[in-house]
């Protein structure tokens, strides 16, 4: 266990479906991540949040929403996916010295879009 | 756009033997780089992490680090069965980004 919880584990949602991934960190971190971790592919930053204000947005489309109420706590909001958005989406949380920190990982919740 | 690049395997050795990672980057501002484990179905975990060129040691794991010639290792001693996972590099963009640029992972098999 990293200290970095997600919920849920697994999602199955339609396209026309509204759904949120949970992420918590228990490790008094100041940054929080959200990655998307599709097959054949690296690691892609989605957003990163540092005391709760968001500081980077790697082009995500709209249809994803992230949400950081404070510093332990981080969502994404979801809407209206497409099938290609299936993937792995990690949380992951860091100490915050301006992005140098060591990443750690949450489990991550294993999305299918149908 | 800033790259990170690894062999994707797989890379077969035996129990007992030396694995040897090997990772290129082209961000010359690169400041921090990362070796993370994953196994398959599971997410990343953070087994090493080097900031300076040279070596940094911990326990079976050794990191390289060579900023000039832009390259970063990892090798792992004594090769156990357990070792088996995808190992991936990470490369922050540098003082100030938050941007963590990852590789496609090099798959370790490790044979008993």
């Amino acid at each position: 266990e990293t200290g970095v919880t997600q919920t849920p584990r697994h999602l199955v949602m339609g396209m026309t479906n509204k759904k949120s991934l949970k992420c918590e960190q228990h490790l008094g971190h100041n940054a929080m991540y959200w990655y998307k971790q599709s097959a054949k592919k690296p690691l892609e930053l989605m957003f990163v949040y540092s005391l709760e204000e968001r500081v980077e947005n790697n082009s995500v489309p709209s249809r994803f929403s992230p949400e950081c109420p404070n510093s332990s706590h981080l969502f994404l909001h979801l809407h209206t996916l497409q099938p290609e958005d299936s993937a792995l989406y990690l949380c992951a949380s860091s100490q915050d010295r301006g992005g140098l920190d060591e990443q750690f990982f949450g489990p991550g919740t294993r999305l299918t879009v149908l | 756009q800033k790259e990170v690049e690894q062999n994707s395997g797989p890379l077969s050795v035996p129990e007992g033997a030396i694995a040897s990672l090997n990772c290129t980057y082209s961000d010359r501002g690169s400041q921090s780089f990362f070796w993370y484990r994953q196994y398959s179905g599971k997410s990343p975990e953070l087994i090493m992490s080097i900031y300076s060129n040279g070596d940094k040691e911990d326990g079976r794991f050794t990191a390289q680090l060579n900023k000039a010639s832009q390259y970063v290792s990892l090798l792992i001693r004594d090769s156990q069965p357990s070792d088996s996972a995808t190992y991936l590099c990470a490369v922050n963009g540098g003082a100030g980004s938050y941007q963590l640029t990852f590789g496609k992972g090099t798959k370790l098999s490790v044979i008993p």
